[in-house]
């Protein structure tokens, strides 16, 4: 049972660099998030996808674009990498968007952009 | 602007002795919350939430206690184990604009 898989675990960019962080989860849940973790800050919503073929804005959602590809997969793309990018990733999923909604989430992708 | 806030970076307790985190919140509109445990390495899992109609919920060693009029809510652990030694965080759902607010987190160690 693997849950919410993140691919890549780590990563190192240069700056100007682009990448994509690759989200899969196989609960059959509707809606999947991008959170990153920095020191201090807590968790910060990047986007959401409430539903297949829906996505939003998060509280961060500057220098990342999303594509919910399907019902499993959801993926979060730096388009050119700057230091301020440097966090920890987190992707996850629920049944459904709203209150009460558990949100089971991924291993988290270690990113550094140098 | 932080809306929720876990003003305890970090916290130690004795093995078998009460845990008690705290986290405050400013928006009225939250009426849901939950706590999560983060271990090393892995992602946070869910640990147990409150509707704000309740004032407690409980799930075996943790207990959750919601004060409204204060802003409050505290998560105690009786009795902590050091398997319980993670990172804590917690989380208010806004009914306004249908998004949940992380708080910064606090890491509880456990001591044997």
């Amino acid at each position: 049972n693997a849950g919410v898989t993140q691919t890549p675990k780590f990563q190192v960019l240069k700056t100007g660099q682009s990448m994509t962080l690759q989200c899969a989860q196989d609960m059959n849940h509707n809606s999947m998030y991008w959170y990153r973790q920095d020191p201090g800050m807590g968790l910060r919503l990047i986007y959401y996808s409430a539903s297949e073929g829906t996505t939003d804005k998060g509280e961060v959602p500057n220098g990342y674009n999303v594509s919910r590809l399907n019902k499993r997969e959801f993926s979060l793309r730096l388009e050119s990498a700057a230091p301020s990018q440097t966090s920890v990733y987190f992707c996850a999923s629920s049944e459904a968007w709203g209150a009460g909604d558990i949100q089971y989430f991924g291993a988290g992708t270690r990113l550094s952009v140098l | 602007d932080q809306q929720v806030k876990q003003n305890s970076p970090s916290l130690s307790v004795q093995e078998g002795r009460i845990s008690i985190l705290n986290c405050d919140y400013t928006n009225s509109m939250f009426d849901y919350f939950l706590w999560y445990k983060k271990y090393p390495a892995e992602g946070p899992t869910f640990l147990i939430s409150i509707s704000s109609i309740k004032d407690k919920n409980e799930d075996g060693r943790f207990t959750v206690f919601l004060n409204k009029s204060a802003k409050h809510l505290s998560l105690h652990i009786v009795p902590s184990q050091p398997g319980d030694s993670a990172v804590y965080f917690c989380a208010a759902f806004n009914s306004g604009t249908y998004k949940y607010i992380f708080g910064t987190g606090t890491r509880l160690k456990v001591l044997a």
